[in-house]
């Protein structure tokens, strides 16, 4: 059965460098998103993402966040000047339609030192 | 207050038991998901479900629109079935795009 799958699994950085998690949705789909799961918290949604712009974004998607969709099979957040308290799970999800099941990868565990 | 509110936060049954966990929410929604997440942290999607009822396996969800209400059951639970299990709804407020908003997890521990 096709994956989402996210690179790394596991990131360390250190405070107010950039980061960029990848995301590799399943093939024929056409909304992807990001999630954000501070440890012990429930998981958030961060922003979403249909014909190469985005959809709808929350009030934690500021102007440190970006997404981008570089070559039609990558799937791209970057964190500019990571801060402590963005030390978090974050998933990657694909769906083929908005009202579609959304498929999750296995998460990018992300510690900022 | 959460839009999303789950019970119990946390559960302990015996291998075989019946179990049943609890999701109600507070905004419209087009669907809702239950979702299962292990303990290294992937989530994996059981059910959408938008009326009625589904049953997969020893799993079954049912929802109540009206009542804004849904439960996931598990039937003959097995020390592999512990896990947290997230309910999250897709709103169907304004432009929602599919995003979804999620409760805070009940974690399912089951003993053999």
């Amino acid at each position: 059965e096709p994956e989402v799958t996210q690179t790394p699994s596991h990131q360390v950085t250190q405070m107010g460098q950039e980061v960029i998690l990848r995301c590799v949705p399943i093939s024929n789909h056409l909304y992807f998103y990001w999630y954000r799961q501070i440890l012990g918290q429930k998981v958030e949604f961060l922003v979403s993402f249909y014909n190469n712009e985005i959809s709808e974004k929350s009030e934690i998607f500021d102007d440190q966040f970006s997404v981008e969709r570089p070559d039609g099979s990558n799937f791209t957040l970057k964190i500019r000047s990571t801060k402590l308290e963005d030390s978090a799970m974050y998933f990657c999800a694909s769906s083929q339609g908005y009202s579609q099941p959304q498929h999750f990868g296995d998460g990018t565990r992300l510690s900022i030192l | 207050k959460n839009e999303v509110e789950q019970s119990p936060q946390n559960l302990t049954a015996q291998e075989g038991e019946f179990i049943t966990i609890n999701c109600s929410y507070s905004v419209g929604i087009s669907a809702l998901h239950w979702l299962q997440q292990h303990p290294g942290g992937g989530i994996v999607s059981l059910f959408m479900l938008s009326s009625g009822k589904k049953k997969h396996g020893r799993l079954i969800a049912t929802i109540n629109i009206q009542e804004k209400h849904s439960s996931l059951h598990i039937t003959a639970s097995h020390p592999r079935d512990s896990a947290v299990y997230i309910c999250a709804v897709r709103s169907n407020y304004g432009g929602s795009q599919g995003n979804l908003i999620f409760g805070k997890g009940t974690k399912l521990s089951v003993k053999p």
